[in-house]
């Protein structure tokens, strides 16, 4: 089963909404998580880390307070968009670390359309 | 920083035949290399992994190969199988895995035809 939940996996919105998505590890506790966004047919592009505790650390270019980052738990790291635009539009992956074996595991992604 | 090229972009292969998809990096500080598989909708999940104190490793019909000298890896799939179409993506870290520092390659779209 899954050892890294995002939901929702799809989501719609209005343009100038905010979009909360949820990244969950379900088997270890991760101090870190990884924010991705992918455009199709593209590799993935790293936005930011989450820490557990305090703030996430941005990636060059990618807007702090346009994609707000909350690490609250040792399992759980939200990314909310706010007040989305058409161009937001992407497919946003999270990612965990688990501290035992050191392996990488990716969430299952969520789909944000911004009509 | 890091750079990370992977060829070819797309590749197909009728079922049973070999598939192959070669990364060149450019750190040579990099010494964590993983391959990811990427199926349609989906998020990527980590098939097999090599670090820069080996040279080959092999997981059933999965091998992947690093040449540290010349800073090229490349994982080799055997006895393909419609199910093994996807995207796959190599990727480079200075450590294993740090995240931080994972750079992806441009990703392979491979198509096994039954």
């Amino acid at each position: 089963g899954a050892v890294v939940s995002q939901h929702p996996s799809r989501v719609i919105c209005k343009s100038g909404t905010s979009v909360k998505i949820e990244c969950r590890s379900l088997d270890f506790q991760a101090t870190t998580m990884f924010w991705y966004r992918q455009f199709p047919k593209q590799s993935l592009m790293l936005m930011a880390t989450s820490n557990e505790g305090s703030k996430a650390t941005y990636e060059q270019g990618v807007e702090k307070d346009k994609f707000l980052i909350n690490h609250a738990s040792l399992t759980l790291s939200t990314l909310t968009v706010t007040s989305a635009h058409p161009e937001d539009s992407s497919f946003y992956i999270c990612s965990a670390r688990d501290p035992t074996t050191g392996e990488l595991f990716f969430g299952e992604g969520s789909r944000l359309t911004v009509l | 920083g890091e750079n990370v090229e992977q060829h070819p972009s797309t590749l197909s292969v009728q079922e049973g035949d070999s598939a192959v998809i070669k990364c060149t990096y450019s750190d040579s500080a990099s010494n964590y290399f993983p391959w990811y598989k990427q199926e349609l909708g989906k998020g990527p999940q980590l098939i097999i992994d090599i670090r820069s104190n080996v040279g080959e490793k092999k997981d059933q019909r999965i091998a992947v190969t690093l040449n540290k000298t010349a800073k090229h890896f490349s994982l080799h799939i055997t006895e393909t199988q419609p199910e093994d179409s996807a995207v796959y993506f190599c990727a480079a870290s200075p450590h294993s895995g740090s995240a931080r520092q994972l750079t992806f390659g441009s990703g392979t779209q491979l198509t096994v035809l039954p």
